[in-house]
């Protein structure tokens, strides 16, 4: 059974900040990995999708890289504003699609 | 419809009572999941099907949920004798094939008193 970690639970940072986030899973026979946001008692919004042939994929400024070999997978936010403030979750795409808990991600102004 | 979609958005219910729990999935996805999420929590998975067959069931937490997709599109999920720990949001996702990006609905919100 595939297990995500994602690291750190919770992260408070000033604005203009760049950070990463990070992810980690168990079984390295994935197809892709999707990052998501979810604003408090909000959906899921898809942010990025990485193919597992892929090693990066970047949107804005936003970019995730993905290392299958060694199951980990990160979200780097550049110049992050209070806008930013969500929970990030990574979802690992095999046979079935399975999540981290989340980080938590505040940014102060 | 544009994006997938549940019904209901909320759903308060009494203690041992039956509650379906609908997803419209993206048209044209064949794999729809269908998660439970508790506050401060990833979502969990429950099951995943791949056009009308449950591909893989092993999240659902006992015999009292169960879930169908007869067509393979629709998918309603359902639980009998509901107790105050099914409280959370369900939620469901779609995708066009099983390993694409998925599309996830609003969510349906359970209390159960």
């Amino acid at each position: 059974k595939q297990e995500v970690t994602q690291i750190p639970a919770a992260l408070s940072v000033p604005e203009g900040e760049n950070l990463v986030l990070n992810c980690s899973f168990t079984d390295s026979a994935i197809y892709n990995l999707q990052w998501f946001r979810q604003d408090p008692g909000k959906g899921l919004t898809s942010l990025l999708l990485i193919q597992s042939s892929q090693r990066e994929q970047t949107s804005g400024r936003l970019n995730a890289s993905l290392d299958k070999s060694s199951g980990r997978s990160t979200l780097y936010i550049a110049a992050s504003q209070p806008g930013d403030s969500a929970t990030y979750l990574c979802a690992v795409i095999g046979n079935d699609m399975r999540f981290g808990a989340g980080t938590r991600l505040t940014v102060k102004p | 419809g544009a994006g997938v979609s549940q019904t209901p958005s909320n759903k308060v219910t009494e203690k041992g009572k039956y509650v379906e729990l609908r997803c419209d999935p993206i048209s044209g996805h064949t794999a729809l999941y269908w998660y439970r999420q508790s506050l401060g929590q990833g979502p969990e998975f429950l099951i995943y099907f791949q056009g009308t067959g449950a591909a893989d069931d092993s999240g659902l937490p006992n015999d009292r949920f169960f879930a169908v997709r007869p067509e393979g599109s629709v998918s309603t999920l359902k639980i009998q004798r509901t107790e105050r720990g099914d409280s959370a949001v369900y939620l469901c996702a779609s995708s066009l094939q099983s390993g694409s990006k998925a599309f996830f609905g609003p969510g349906t919100r359970l209390t159960v008193l």
